[in-house]
Order: C-alpha cells, then sequence, then structure tokens
C-alpha cells in the first residue's frame, strides 16, 4: 500500500508555544487529507479534511483557529496547534487520500504533550 | 450520528485459538464498513471492508461478514497467530470520505 509519514513522532511542548505536524504522502498525490485526534482508549476523532490548494473544512466543535491546517500541495500537509495547551496533548493522526472514494492510507501518528 | 461500538480489550489468546471481535454500529443509510489494525509503531492499514448486506470481506484469514439486520460486522480469524498481535479498529463510511471509528481493540496473542 501507498506509504505516509508524520513528523515529528513525538513533540513536548511548553504552555502557549505553537507546535506544527508534517504529513505526507511519499508515493502517491494525496488531493485529499484528513487529520484525526485520538484520546487514550478512545476512538479517533475527524478534525478537518483538506483538499490540495483549498480550506480545510473542520468539523463541529473543532476550532479552526486553533488548528491550523494548510495543503498547499499534492503530497503535505500540515497541522499547527496554535498557542498549545495541555489539554491539547493528544496522539495526531493523519491519513492521505488519492480522491474521492479512494481509501486512506494512514501515517504512524504524532504523539503530542504540552507541558 | 454515526457510532461505532466495539468490544474492549484487551483481548489475550494463545497461538492457534479462534479470535472474534465483536462491532456494532449506528448510522442512517446504507454505510460502508471497514476494519483496521495497527500494529506497534505503525500507522492504520485497512484490512477488510465490506460496502453491502450480506457483504463478507476477507485478508489474511481474517474476515467480517456485513449484517444489516443485527447492524453488525464483527471480525474473526479460526487461528491466530503471534504476529497478529496489534489494535484493531472497526470503522464506518456512509460518505466517500468520511470515517466514523470504534475505540479500538487490543490483542495479544501468546505462545
Amino acid at each position: 500500500g501507498a506509504v505516509v509519514s508524520q513528523h515529528p513522532s513525538w513533540v513536548i511542548c511548553k504552555s502557549g508555544t505553537s507546535v506544527k505536524i508534517e504529513c505526507r504522502s511519499l508515493d502517491f498525490q494525496a488531493t485529499t487529507m484528513f487529520w484525526y485526534r485520538q484520546f487514550p482508549k478512545q476512538s479517533l476523532m475527524l478534525m478537518a479534511t483538506s483538499n490540495e490548494g483549498s480550506k480545510a473544512t473542520y468539523e463541529q466543535g473543532v476550532e479552526k483557529d486553533k488548528f491550523l491546517i494548510n495543503h498547499a500541495s499534492l503530497t503535505l500537509s500540515t497541522l499547527t496547534v496554535t498557542s498549545a495547551h495541555p489539554e491539547d496533548s493528544s496522539f495526531y493522526i493523519c491519513s492521505a487520500s488519492g480522491g474521492a472514494g479512494n481509501e486512506q492510507f494512514f501515517g504512524p501518528g504524532t504523539r503530542l504533550t504540552v507541558l | 450520528g454515526n457510532s461505532v461500538t466495539q468490544m474492549e480489550g484487551p483481548v489475550t489468546l494463545s497461538e492457534e485459538a479462534f479470535l472474534t471481535i465483536n462491532c456494532t454500529y449506528t448510522a442512517t443509510g446504507y454505510p460502508s464498513l471497514f476494519w483496521y489494525v495497527q500494529y506497534p509503531g505503525e500507522g492504520l492499514q485497512l484490512l477488510l471492508k465490506a460496502t453491502k448486506a450480506d457483504d463478507k470481506g476477507s485478508n489474511k484469514g481474517f474476515e467480517a461478514t456485513y449484517r444489516k439486520e443485527t447492524t453488525s460486522f464483527h471480525l474473526e480469524k479460526g487461528s491466530v497467530q503471534v504476529s497478529d498481535s496489534a489494535v484493531y479498529f472497526c470503522a464506518l463510511s456512509d460518505t466517500a470520505s468520511k470515517l466514523t471509528f470504534g475505540t479500538g481493540t487490543r490483542l495479544q496473542v501468546t505462545l
């Protein structure tokens, strides 16, 4: 299957700082990328859907000014957690798809810890 | 809204034992159903899927049947191996793109 990478795999930051997480499709063009958040022992919750060159569509309850998503190319999407606080600590997972109806390929996830 | 409920883990089995991981769903319309597997340190991988009632998805010895009457999609394998140790996620999609996941079930297979 196609490969999706995330960087970094884990990050620790101080409260009030911003953190950027990258998601890359390594061997295919991802017209659509998805960002999920996973709390311990809970399911993956979709945060937003982004299409290359367009603004991201956020799920209800997700603050778009808090979680900035950029999908500037067919192989890269970034999630920036702005002014991070301890409650933002979580496991963030991205997936990439070649288009509507296509299989989603998942990255390995990024663990964010905000002190 | 849509939701997926799957049995809590961890599930611990001896090698060659029979595996069942229960999954039920709530959805409007006729969703597609999926099982994903996440091996340690890796991203989720699609294990199998079924797109309509009575379809059976199968892969690597795992199978699951889309049961509309019981809104279920239970995962089964006749003889598990140590290499099957992973976290298994049941999911549904009622559109081409959005997935709704269950909480995941950790499977640990011992010799």
